[in-house]
C-alpha cells in the first residue's frame, strides 16, 4: 500500500543554521508532493509543493528537492528561525483523479535561539 | 477572505454518544476533505466530498462514521456511538476545484472521548 515515511522524528538546530528535513515515499505513481508545517494546536499550513516532472523548487527561504530515482523528498530551510519550530509533514498525491493526500508521520523541528 | 472554519474546536463526548463536527470551506470552494490525526502521527485521509456528493470515502470506517456536504451549510462529519479510539484531531480542508492541488486546512476539531 501507499506509505510516506520520514527518516528523523526530531531535528534540533541552532538559530541561523540551515535545516534539512527528509522524506521517503513508496508510491512511484505519485506525481505531486507537498510540504506542510503544523504548529501546535493548528492545522497544517502549506509551505511549498513540487510536481514529479521537477527536481527542485525554491520558495522564500525554503527549497524542496525531489529524487525520483530513490523516491526521496527533502525540505531545506535556510537561516532557520525560532518561528520555524513546528512539525513538518510531507504529503503525496497519486495520479488518480481524486485529491487524496497521503501524509508522512512528521518531523519535529526544534530551533534554539 | 476567511479561511476554512471548523467548529467546535474542542469536543468532549462520553462513550456511546454522537459527535458532530462542522466544516465551512473557504468562500468559493466546493470541495471538502476530512482527515484524522492521532497524536504524534500524520494526517490520514477519510473522505472527499463535493456539494451533495461523496466522491471518495475510502478512508472512512465502515461503521458509525458518515459525512455530508449539503447544498447549503457546512460539511458535517458524524460519528455515532463514539469509542475512546475515536479520540483524535479531525481536520477539514477545502479547494476550489478538483484540479487545484493545494488544499487549505482548517484549525481542526479535537475530539476527546471519555
Amino acid at each position: 500500500g501507499e506509505s510516506v515515511g520520514l527518516h528523523l522524528p526530531t531535528l534540533s538546530v541552532q538559530e541561523g543554521d540551515n535545516s534539512i528535513i527528509n522524506c521517503a515515499y513508496s508510491n512511484s505513481a505519485s506525481d505531486y508532493f507537498i510540504w506542510y508545517k503544523q504548529e501546535s494546536g493548528k492545522g497544517p499550513q502549506f509551505i511549498i509543493d513540487i510536481r514529479s516532472n521537477m527536481d527542485k523548487r525554491q520558495g522564500q527561504r525554503v527549497t524542496v528537492l525531489l529524487n525520483k530515482t530513490v523516491k526521496h523528498l527533502s525540505l531545506q530551510i535556510a537561516a532557520t528561525q525560532p518561528g520555524d519550530s513546528a512539525v513538518y509533514f510531507c504529503a503525496e498525491k497519486g495520479k488518480t483523479g481524486f485529491q487524496k493526500l497521503v501524509f508522512g508521520t512528521g518531523t519535529r523541528l526544534l530551533v534554539s535561539p | 477572505n476567511a479561511g476554512v472554519m471548523q467548529n467546535p474546536r474542542h469536543l468532549v463526548r462520553r462513550r456511546g454518544q454522537e459527535a458532530r463536527l462542522r466544516c465551512s470551506p473557504m468562500k468559493g470552494h466546493s470541495h471538502v476533505y476530512w482527515y484524522r490525526q492521532l497524536p504524534e502521527e500524520g494526517l490520514k485521509f477519510m473522505v472527499y466530498l463535493q456539494k451533495e456528493n461523496i466522491i471518495d470515502e475510502s478512508g472512512m470506517p465502515k461503521e458509525r462514521f458518515s459525512a455530508e456536504f449539503p447544498k447549503e451549510g457546512p460539511s458535517i462529519l458524524r460519528i455515532q456511538q463514539v469509542v475512546r479510539g475515536d479520540s483524535a484531531a479531525y481536520f477539514c480542508a477545502s479547494s476550489p476545484r478538483q484540479d487545484l492541488l493545494q488544499q487549505y486546512f482548517g484549525p481542526g476539531t479535537r475530539l476527546t472521548v471519555t
